[in-house]
Protein backbone atom coordinates (compact mmCIF):
# COMPACT_ATOMS: atom_id res chain seq x y z
CA UNK A 1 0.00 0.00 0.00
CA UNK A 2 1.05 3.14 -0.84
CA UNK A 3 2.51 5.69 1.33
CA UNK A 4 0.96 8.88 2.08
CA UNK A 5 1.68 12.09 4.72
CA UNK A 6 -0.55 14.68 6.38
CA UNK A 7 -0.28 17.59 8.65
CA UNK A 8 0.10 16.56 12.08
CA UNK A 9 -2.70 19.29 13.40
CA UNK A 10 -5.01 21.75 11.96
CA UNK A 11 -7.18 24.00 13.11
CA UNK A 12 -11.01 25.04 12.09
CA UNK A 13 -13.64 27.30 13.45
CA UNK A 14 -16.81 26.06 13.84
CA UNK A 15 -19.48 26.47 10.67
CA UNK A 16 -16.47 26.92 8.50
CA UNK A 17 -15.46 24.28 5.94
CA UNK A 18 -12.09 21.80 7.06
CA UNK A 19 -10.22 20.69 4.20
CA UNK A 20 -7.98 18.30 5.29
CA UNK A 21 -5.12 17.53 2.72
CA UNK A 22 -3.45 14.37 2.32
CA UNK A 23 -0.32 13.66 -0.40
CA UNK A 24 0.25 9.96 -1.98
CA UNK A 25 2.38 10.28 -4.32
CA UNK A 26 3.37 6.87 -4.77
CA UNK A 27 -0.24 5.81 -5.54
CA UNK A 28 -0.77 2.75 -7.76
CA UNK A 29 -3.78 2.98 -10.57
CA UNK A 30 -5.15 0.16 -8.52
CA UNK A 31 -5.24 2.07 -4.87
CA UNK A 32 -8.20 4.02 -3.92
CA UNK A 33 -8.23 6.50 -1.22
CA UNK A 34 -9.97 6.30 1.91
CA UNK A 35 -10.72 8.34 4.71
CA UNK A 36 -11.03 7.43 8.34
CA UNK A 37 -11.27 9.22 11.54
CA UNK A 38 -11.26 8.44 15.17
CA UNK A 39 -12.77 10.79 17.95
CA UNK A 40 -11.57 10.62 21.48
CA UNK A 41 -12.32 7.03 22.62
CA UNK A 42 -14.04 5.70 20.01
CA UNK A 43 -13.09 3.30 16.77
CA UNK A 44 -11.94 4.71 13.61
CA UNK A 45 -15.02 5.74 11.75
CA UNK A 46 -15.15 5.47 7.66
CA UNK A 47 -15.83 8.80 6.25
CA UNK A 48 -15.75 8.56 2.35
CA UNK A 49 -13.31 6.92 -0.46
CA UNK A 50 -12.51 7.80 -3.98
CA UNK A 51 -10.09 6.29 -7.41
CA UNK A 52 -10.17 9.72 -8.90
CA UNK A 53 -13.62 10.91 -9.83
CA UNK A 54 -14.31 13.35 -6.89
CA UNK A 55 -16.81 12.35 -4.41
CA UNK A 56 -19.58 13.63 -1.81
CA UNK A 57 -22.32 11.76 0.89
CA UNK A 58 -23.91 12.78 4.00
CA UNK A 59 -20.14 13.24 5.54
CA UNK A 60 -17.66 14.70 3.31
CA UNK A 61 -16.51 15.42 -0.22
CA UNK A 62 -13.16 14.20 -1.57
CA UNK A 63 -11.45 16.22 -4.10
CA UNK A 64 -8.60 13.72 -5.75
CA UNK A 65 -6.31 15.50 -8.18
CA UNK A 66 -5.94 14.71 -11.77
CA UNK A 67 -2.48 13.36 -11.01
CA UNK A 68 -3.98 11.52 -8.19
CA UNK A 69 -0.76 12.57 -5.76
CA UNK A 70 -3.18 14.23 -3.23
CA UNK A 71 -6.51 14.50 -2.45
CA UNK A 72 -8.38 17.20 0.24
CA UNK A 73 -11.37 15.89 2.42
CA UNK A 74 -13.80 18.39 2.97
CA UNK A 75 -16.10 18.81 6.00
CA UNK A 76 -18.46 21.27 4.22
CA UNK A 77 -19.38 22.90 7.96
CA UNK A 78 -17.58 21.82 10.69
CA UNK A 79 -19.32 21.40 14.04
CA UNK A 80 -17.33 20.91 17.59
CA UNK A 81 -18.50 16.69 17.20
CA UNK A 82 -16.10 17.13 13.88
CA UNK A 83 -12.61 17.62 16.18
CA UNK A 84 -11.33 13.69 15.96
CA UNK A 85 -7.78 12.98 14.15
CA UNK A 86 -8.43 12.09 10.65
CA UNK A 87 -6.47 9.23 8.29
CA UNK A 88 -5.99 8.94 4.61
CA UNK A 89 -5.05 5.85 3.64
CA UNK A 90 -4.46 4.33 -0.20
CA UNK A 91 -5.63 0.62 -0.40
CA UNK A 92 -6.34 -1.56 -3.24
CA UNK A 93 -10.38 -2.30 -3.11
CA UNK A 94 -10.42 -5.81 -3.33
CA UNK A 95 -11.29 -8.63 -0.91
CA UNK A 96 -10.38 -7.44 2.59
CA UNK A 97 -7.25 -6.38 3.11
CA UNK A 98 -5.78 -4.77 6.33
CA UNK A 99 -5.70 -0.46 6.82
CA UNK A 100 -2.40 1.11 7.07
CA UNK A 101 -2.99 3.89 9.62
CA UNK A 102 -0.58 6.69 9.75
CA UNK A 103 -0.11 9.03 12.07
CA UNK A 104 -3.08 11.37 10.92
CA UNK A 105 -3.97 14.54 10.72
CA UNK A 106 -5.78 16.42 14.47
CA UNK A 107 -8.80 18.40 13.69
CA UNK A 108 -9.92 20.95 16.18
CA UNK A 109 -12.85 22.76 15.53
CA UNK A 110 -12.93 25.89 17.32
CA UNK A 111 -16.12 27.58 18.77
CA UNK B 1 -28.54 -3.13 12.79
CA UNK B 2 -26.33 -3.28 16.51
CA UNK B 3 -22.75 -2.46 15.66
CA UNK B 4 -19.45 -4.09 16.32
CA UNK B 5 -19.52 -4.91 19.92
CA UNK B 6 -16.06 -5.35 21.97
CA UNK B 7 -16.24 -6.60 25.67
CA UNK B 8 -14.86 -5.51 27.95
CA UNK B 9 -14.47 -1.98 27.19
CA UNK B 10 -11.64 -1.56 29.67
CA UNK B 11 -9.28 -4.26 31.71
CA UNK B 12 -6.91 -3.77 33.97
CA UNK B 13 -4.34 -7.12 34.74
CA UNK B 14 -0.99 -7.69 36.18
CA UNK B 15 2.11 -8.73 34.40
CA UNK B 16 1.78 -12.31 33.57
CA UNK B 17 -1.46 -12.94 33.61
CA UNK B 18 -3.97 -13.63 31.08
CA UNK B 19 -6.78 -11.99 29.57
CA UNK B 20 -9.50 -12.46 26.48
CA UNK B 21 -11.01 -9.88 24.37
CA UNK B 22 -14.18 -10.34 22.69
CA UNK B 23 -15.47 -8.95 19.55
CA UNK B 24 -19.22 -9.50 18.18
CA UNK B 25 -19.16 -8.41 14.51
CA UNK B 26 -22.22 -6.65 12.46
CA UNK B 27 -24.41 -10.11 11.86
CA UNK B 28 -23.44 -11.25 8.37
CA UNK B 29 -20.17 -9.56 7.95
CA UNK B 30 -17.93 -12.92 7.17
CA UNK B 31 -14.40 -10.55 7.44
CA UNK B 32 -13.30 -9.86 10.92
CA UNK B 33 -10.14 -7.95 11.63
CA UNK B 34 -8.31 -7.01 15.30
CA UNK B 35 -6.18 -3.99 15.32
CA UNK B 36 -4.32 -2.18 18.03
CA UNK B 37 -2.85 0.97 19.27
CA UNK B 38 -0.16 1.03 21.68
CA UNK B 39 0.97 3.87 23.97
CA UNK B 40 2.20 6.48 21.74
CA UNK B 41 2.08 4.40 18.14
CA UNK B 42 -0.17 4.45 14.91
CA UNK B 43 -3.10 1.63 14.74
CA UNK B 44 -1.29 -1.04 13.52
CA UNK B 45 -3.08 -4.26 11.93
CA UNK B 46 -3.23 -7.72 13.88
CA UNK B 47 -4.93 -10.30 12.23
CA UNK B 48 -7.73 -10.56 9.56
CA UNK B 49 -10.27 -13.51 9.50
CA UNK B 50 -12.60 -14.76 6.60
CA UNK B 51 -15.53 -16.99 8.42
CA UNK B 52 -13.56 -19.01 11.04
CA UNK B 53 -10.56 -18.72 8.78
CA UNK B 54 -7.55 -16.74 9.45
CA UNK B 55 -7.24 -15.04 6.18
CA UNK B 56 -3.76 -13.11 7.42
CA UNK B 57 -2.37 -13.30 10.74
CA UNK B 58 0.75 -11.32 9.75
CA UNK B 59 0.25 -8.41 12.21
CA UNK B 60 0.63 -10.42 15.39
CA UNK B 61 3.19 -9.89 17.58
CA UNK B 62 4.22 -12.76 18.90
CA UNK B 63 3.25 -16.21 20.23
CA UNK B 64 1.36 -14.43 23.67
CA UNK B 65 -1.52 -13.30 20.82
CA UNK B 66 -4.27 -16.21 19.95
CA UNK B 67 -7.01 -15.69 18.09
CA UNK B 68 -10.28 -17.40 17.41
CA UNK B 69 -13.14 -17.11 15.79
CA UNK B 70 -15.24 -20.14 16.26
CA UNK B 71 -18.13 -20.73 13.87
CA UNK B 72 -17.36 -17.94 11.69
CA UNK B 73 -19.10 -15.48 14.11
CA UNK B 74 -17.90 -13.41 17.15
CA UNK B 75 -13.99 -13.63 18.08
CA UNK B 76 -11.58 -13.52 20.78
CA UNK B 77 -8.13 -12.47 21.19
CA UNK B 78 -6.46 -13.99 23.97
CA UNK B 79 -2.76 -12.73 25.44
CA UNK B 80 -0.61 -15.17 27.51
CA UNK B 81 0.46 -14.21 29.33
CA UNK B 82 0.30 -10.49 29.04
CA UNK B 83 3.22 -8.02 29.19
CA UNK B 84 3.37 -4.66 30.15
CA UNK B 85 4.27 -3.78 26.49
CA UNK B 86 0.96 -5.16 25.65
CA UNK B 87 -0.99 -1.97 26.98
CA UNK B 88 -3.38 -0.29 24.48
CA UNK B 89 -6.26 -0.60 22.93
CA UNK B 90 -7.43 -2.76 21.02
CA UNK B 91 -9.90 -2.59 17.95
CA UNK B 92 -12.08 -5.07 16.36
CA UNK B 93 -13.41 -4.04 12.59
CA UNK B 94 -15.85 -6.22 10.55
CA UNK B 95 -16.79 -5.85 7.21
CA UNK B 96 -19.04 -7.47 4.65
CA UNK B 97 -17.15 -8.45 1.17
CA UNK B 98 -19.91 -7.94 -1.09
CA UNK B 99 -20.45 -4.23 0.89
CA UNK B 100 -16.78 -3.50 1.74
CA UNK B 101 -16.66 -1.47 -1.43
CA UNK B 102 -19.21 1.39 -0.57
CA UNK B 103 -18.93 0.86 3.09
CA UNK B 104 -15.83 0.20 4.53
CA UNK B 105 -15.05 -1.43 7.98
CA UNK B 106 -17.33 -0.67 10.81
CA UNK B 107 -15.22 -0.48 14.33
CA UNK B 108 -16.12 -1.48 17.52
CA UNK B 109 -15.06 1.38 20.35
CA UNK B 110 -12.26 -0.78 21.27
CA UNK B 111 -11.00 -2.32 24.37
CA UNK B 112 -8.50 -0.57 26.95
CA UNK B 113 -5.99 -3.11 28.14
CA UNK B 114 -3.75 -2.09 30.93
CA UNK B 115 -0.70 -4.09 32.24
CA UNK B 116 0.23 -3.29 35.48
Amino acid sequence: DAKTTQPPSMDCAEGRAANLPCNHSTISGNEYVYWYRQIHSQGPQYIIHGLKNNETNEMASLIITEDRKSSTLILPHATLRDTAVYYCIVRVKTGANNLFFGTGTRLTVIP
Amino acid sequence: EAGVTQFPSHSVIEKGQTVTLRCDPISGHDNLYWYRRVMGKEIKFLLHFVKESKQDESGMPNNRFLAERTGGTYSTLKVQPAELEDSGVYFCASSSTTLLANYGYTFGSGTRLTVV
